[in-house]
Parts: C-alpha cells; sequence; structure tokens
C-alpha cells in the first residue's frame, strides 16, 4: 500500500492567518482526497485533487476557503484560509490505489488548533 | 440518502469478542470498508468487502455483509487491550466522485 505523509503534524495558529498542508505519496497516484476529522467527529470530504484539473469541492466548502494544488502524482497541498476556531480539526490527505480493490489509504493527518 | 450509522461505544472484556456493527443506506454501494483510528493517529484501513460477497475472513476480523439489510459487522475474535480504538465502517459513493461516506465511527473500549 502507498505510504502517506504529511506536514505539519500539528499546528497552533491565530485567526485570520492560513496554513498550508502538505501530503507526500511515496507512488504515483490520479485519485488524491482531503478530508476534514472535526473534534469527537466523523471524516467529511473537502474535496477531490486530481492531477491535471481542477479540485472538485463537496457541498459546504469552497475554494476560496480551501484552495488546493495537486502539482503533480504525488504531492498536494491544502491551504485553510482566514483561520477561525471553528477550522480546529485533524485535516487528512489520502489516495485511491487502482488496478485492484478501490481502497484509500490515509495520512497520519495534520492537527489544527485555531486560537 | 447516503448515510452510515454506528452505535458509538462498546465496552469487552480482553479475550472475548468484539462484534462492531453498521448500516448504510447506498444499495449500490460496491465496497465497504472497516477503518481503525487510535488515539491520535490517523486512519488504517483494516479490511473491506466487495459488495457481491457475504463473509471476508482475515486473520482475527470477520466481516459480515447483508445486503438485504443493508447491514455490516466486523467482528475481533480475541479482543486484545491493543485494539482498543475508534472503529470507522465506510461505503464508496455511487456517483463518480469515488468519495467515501463513513459512519460516526465506535469507540471499542478493552477491559483487561
Amino acid at each position: 500500500s502507498a505510504v502517506i505523509s504529511q506536514k505539519p503534524s500539528r499546528d497552533i495558529c491565530q485567526r485570520g492567518t492560513s496554513l498550508t498542508i502538505q501530503c507526500q505519496v511515496d507512488s504515483q497516484v490520479t485519485m488524491m482526497f482531503w478530508y476534514r476529522q472535526q473534534p469527537g467527529q466523523s471524516l467529511t470530504l473537502i474535496a477531490t485533487a486530481n492531477q491535471g484539473s481542477e479540485a472538485t469541492y463537496e457541498s459546504g466548502f469552497v475554494i476560496d476557503k480551501f484552495p488546493i494544488s495537486r502539482p503533480n502524482l504525488t504531492f498536494s497541498t491544502l491551504t485553510v484560509s482566514n483561520m477561525s476556531p471553528e477550522d480546529s480539526s485533524i485535516y487528512l490527505c489520502s489516495v485511491e490505489e487502482q488496478g485492484g480493490p478501490d481502497t484509500q489509504y490515509f495520512g497520519p493527518g495534520t492537527r489544527l488548533t485555531v486560537l | 440518502g447516503e448515510d452510515v450509522e454506528q452505535s458509538l461505544f462498546l465496552s469487552v472484556r480482553e479475550g472475548d469478542s468484539s462484534v462492531i456493527n453498521c448500516t448504510y443506506t447506498d444499495s449500490s454501494s460496491t465496497y465497504l470498508y472497516w477503518y481503525k483510528q487510535e488515539p491520535g493517529a490517523g486512519l488504517q484501513l483494516l479490511t473491506y468487502i466487495f459488495s457481491n460477497m457475504d463473509m471476508k475472513q482475515d486473520q482475527r476480523l470477520t466481516v459480515l455483509l447483508n445486503k438485504k439489510d443493508k447491514h455490516l459487522s466486523l467482528r475481533i475474535a480475541d479482543t486484545q487491550t491493543g485494539d482498543s480504538a475508534i472503529y470507522f465502517c465506510a461505503e464508496k459513493s455511487k456517483d463518480s466522485s469515488y468519495k467515501l461516506i463513513f459512519g460516526s465511527g465506535t469507540r471499542l473500549l478493552v477491559r483487561p
């Protein structure tokens, strides 16, 4: 299975600032996803990031707030813009491996606290 | 619509079997998954089952799928304290976004 790393692993940020989270995969993958896990909650998909096309955002998430880059098949970034305390969550990237059972593997997550 | 439900909490004694249940509503789901999340960690894929299967066994894990009732279960045999975690079931969306729809998670506590 793909090995996924995220940077930073955690951060504490001030209201109104922005944070860019990086996701690196050790193999080329077509499909990458960004999820949010609010405290004590389940995971909610923010957007799908495919190389060579614009990210596709889920209802309730917009590009101005969560801009995403996908410059190649092994890397993606998610920016959380103009942060507020409500953005305090764990942000996880995942990748889907194809050519077999459709399985998604997750990175370790970035724990964000906004003061 | 798509909704996945799980009971919130399960407590078992070490050595007993644990059964975590999940119900889903999308009958066209192709794959169903079980993930484990330990405190402070990301999600670990435990196992999955294809929708045309009734059962899948992988070492201590047994997945049962009842498509008629849209019911999925994960049985952990000989539960150990290291199995204490939150367990999420997830179904793959039938639309083209390939997204996973997650349940609310079941917190499993294994008592020594």
